[in-house]
């Protein structure tokens, strides 16, 4: 049983095309994140929702747009791709503070390269 | 949240203890001690935390020091599948959420 899984594994596309990326969690949990990777593999939170509304926005352009039908599922989508999105975005989520355990889960990961 | 500092990369001999050690010298008394760990490039695992005392899982100890100002991740027995970049993060929960800041990380190279 997977307890966070992303679709597509990967994506090619080109620029100026939309896409979305979709999430879903199988553990009962609240809160859900999208993270971003890139080229230098740091690791930095884009968006986080609790309970379907949205809590953290790290200054991400407007491009991107997280939807949140129910608490589990995140699906990301980007408009208008440059370039500079092409990274590995991760999906993760976990407990809201006080509910449960505080470590957060991860997907695997979703490549997408923009040509 | 506090800022982590660990060493670009270390080695390890395989069957030895792999200690990794995180400095988080501005700390504060609410924020939690967590360590994550990702293969080559799958999504990030957890593998521990705690806050002020040691722990201890099937995966690994956390040492914390007194002070709380740093701390040791340590692999009893290191295998070659421990090779990963092991991430040391202190956060607390902010407006009902958790915000995991992952630093660069220490690259751990577990040797044959």
């Amino acid at each position: 049983d997977t307890a966070v899984s992303q679709t597509p594994k990967y994506l090619v596309t080109q620029m100026g095309n939309d896409k979305s990326i979709k999430c879903e969690q199988n553990l009962g949990h609240d809160t859900m994140y999208w993270y971003k990777q890139d080229s230098k593999k740091f690791l930095k939170i884009m968006f986080s929702y609790n309970n379907k509304e949205l809590i953290i926005n790290e200054t991400v352009p407007n491009r991107f747009s997280p939807k949140s039908p129910d608490k589990a599922h995140l699906n990301l989508h980007i408009n208008s791709l440059e370039l500079g999105d092409s990274a590995v975005y991760f999906c993760a989520s976990s407990h809201a503070p006080g509910q449960g355990d505080t470590e957060a889960f991860f997907g695997q990961g979703t490549r997408l390269t923009v040509v | 949240d506090a800022k982590t500092t660990q060493p670009t990369s270390m080695d390890c001999a395989e069957g030895r203890a792999a200690n990794l050690p995180c400095n988080h010298s501005t700390i504060s008394g609410n924020e939690y001690v967590y360590w994550y760990r990702q293969i080559h490039s799958q999504g990030p695992q957890y593998i521990i935390h705690g806050l002020k005392n040691n722990e201890t899982n099937e995966m690994a100890s956390l040492i914390i020091t007194e002070d709380r100002k740093s701390s040791t991740l340590i692999l009893p027995h290191a295998t070659l599948r421990d090779t990963a970049v092991y991430y040391c993060i202190v956060h607390a929960s902010t407006s009902g959420t958790y915000k995991y800041i992952f630093g660069t990380g220490t690259r751990l190279k577990v040797l044959a």
